[in-house]
This record gives C-alpha cells, structure tokens and sequence, in this order.
C-alpha cells in the first residue's frame, strides 16, 4: 500500500539543525510531489517546502527561505528535510505529504509525523 | 495570522448540514483550486475536497465543496459523530509563492 514512513523523535537545543526524513513505498517515488508541512503545538497547519522528485525542483515557504533545505535519494524512495538555525518555535509536528494534481498541491497520503521539541 | 480565514468553529446535531466557509484573496483562492483537509485528534490530517469540489475515492458523499470568487465552502450533511475535527481549506499563493492553509474550524457534533 501508498505510505510515507518518517523518522522518529527528535529533541534539539536552539541554535542547532535537525533532519527529518520521509521513506515513500508502494507507488513511483518520481511520479508525485513531496510536501512538507508542521503543525506547532495547539496550532494549525503551517506549508514548509516541496519538491518534485524527478527534477529535483524545490519551491520553499517564504518565511522559512534561507533555513529550510530538501533534499531526496532516488535510490532509497526517501526526501529529507533539514531546519537549521532552530528556535523554540520551531518546536512542532512535521508532516510529509505526497502531492497529486497537476500541480502537486492535493495531499493526499501523508506520514505520521515527526515531533520536534526545541529545548535548552 | 493565516492568509486564508475560517471560523475558528462550527457545530451541529447527529443529521444535520454543516458548512465551513474559507475566505481569500484574488491571488489565492480567486485564482487556484481549493482543497480541504480533515485531521482527527491526534491523527496526521486527511483530504477530503480537492479541486474546489472532487472527492477522494473513499471520502463519504455526504462531504462536498464549493468555490464562488475569493471565498469557499465545505459543507457536511447527514453528520456524523465520527466528523467531529478541524477542517483545514488550503491553496496555492500566487504572491507568496507557495501554498496557504486557512487557520483551522473545530467542528463539534452536539
């Protein structure tokens, strides 16, 4: 079956990077987007990035230009996504989610997620 | 402050119709196709409208979507315990860039 398994918890002092990856199976990993979405504590949902696996075109939020970085292996079916520079703000649930459509925004399969707590 | 704007929740009884409305601009929802999201407590979120008004396969008929000018709207009859959730609407930027999700509606089913 379509599922998008992501790595597990991460605990992070401010100032320091973390990577949370997202392993795709069960369909064409270069045939559909990748998004990359988190959710804060009691909050909404907040878009981070995309990429598309097979051009290896990425398109990040605004907000987050310059601290945010995806990367993805072909060979493995995995996309990475790398925060630097965290803060406490910082601490949410990341969320990958696969993009259909003929612009990849539907997100219609998504990983668990991936709790990230930034703590001094 | 989210770009796309939602009643922060709506209710109802077991039967009733719902609708959830999502307000925005000419640069998002005036000119892109909107897609809604339902996310169960404690549960990664799960699309339920997409292209204004398609159901994912799966996805009850009792759920559709509508778009008129910079607002949309999704609506839920016959309503059910089990639809008791946030509702995200979402849609792609043009002026951002990138995509935009709406602040979230609770929905409590009474």
């Amino acid at each position: 079956q379509v599922q998008l398994v992501q790595s597990g918890t991460e605990v992070k002092k401010p100032g320091a990077s973390v990577t949370v990856s997202c392993k795709a199976s069960g369909y064409t990993f270069t045939s559909f987007f990748i998004h990359w979405v988190r959710q804060a504590p009691g909050q909404g949902l907040e878009w981070m990035a995309i990429i598309n696996p097979s051009s290896r075109s990425i398109t990040y939020a605004q907000k987050l230009q310059g601290r945010v970085t995806m990367t993805r292996d072909t060979s493995t079916s995995t996309v990475y996504m790398e925060l630097s520079s965290l803060r406490s703000e910082d601490t949410a649930v990341y969320y990958c989610a696969r993009g259909s459509g003929s612009s990849g925004g539907e997100m219609d399969v998504w990983g668990k997620g991936t709790t990230v707590t930034v703590s001094s | 402050q989210s770009v796309l704007t939602q009643p922060p929740s709506a209710s109802g009884t077991p039967g009733q119709r719902v609708a959830i409305s999502c307000s925005g601009s000419s640069s998002n929802i005036g000119s892109n196709t909107v897609n809604w999201y339902q996310q169960l407590p404690g549960t990664a979120p799960k699309l339920v409208i997409y292209s204004n008004n398609q159901r994912p396969s799966g996805v009850p008929d009792r759920f559709s979507g509508s778009k008129s000018g910079t607002s949309a709207s999704l609506a839920i009859s016959g309503l059910q315990s089990e639809d008791e959730a946030d509702y995200y609407c979402a849609a792609w930027d043009d002026s951002l860039n990138g995509w935009v999700f709406g602040g979230g509606a609770k929905l409590t089913v009474l």
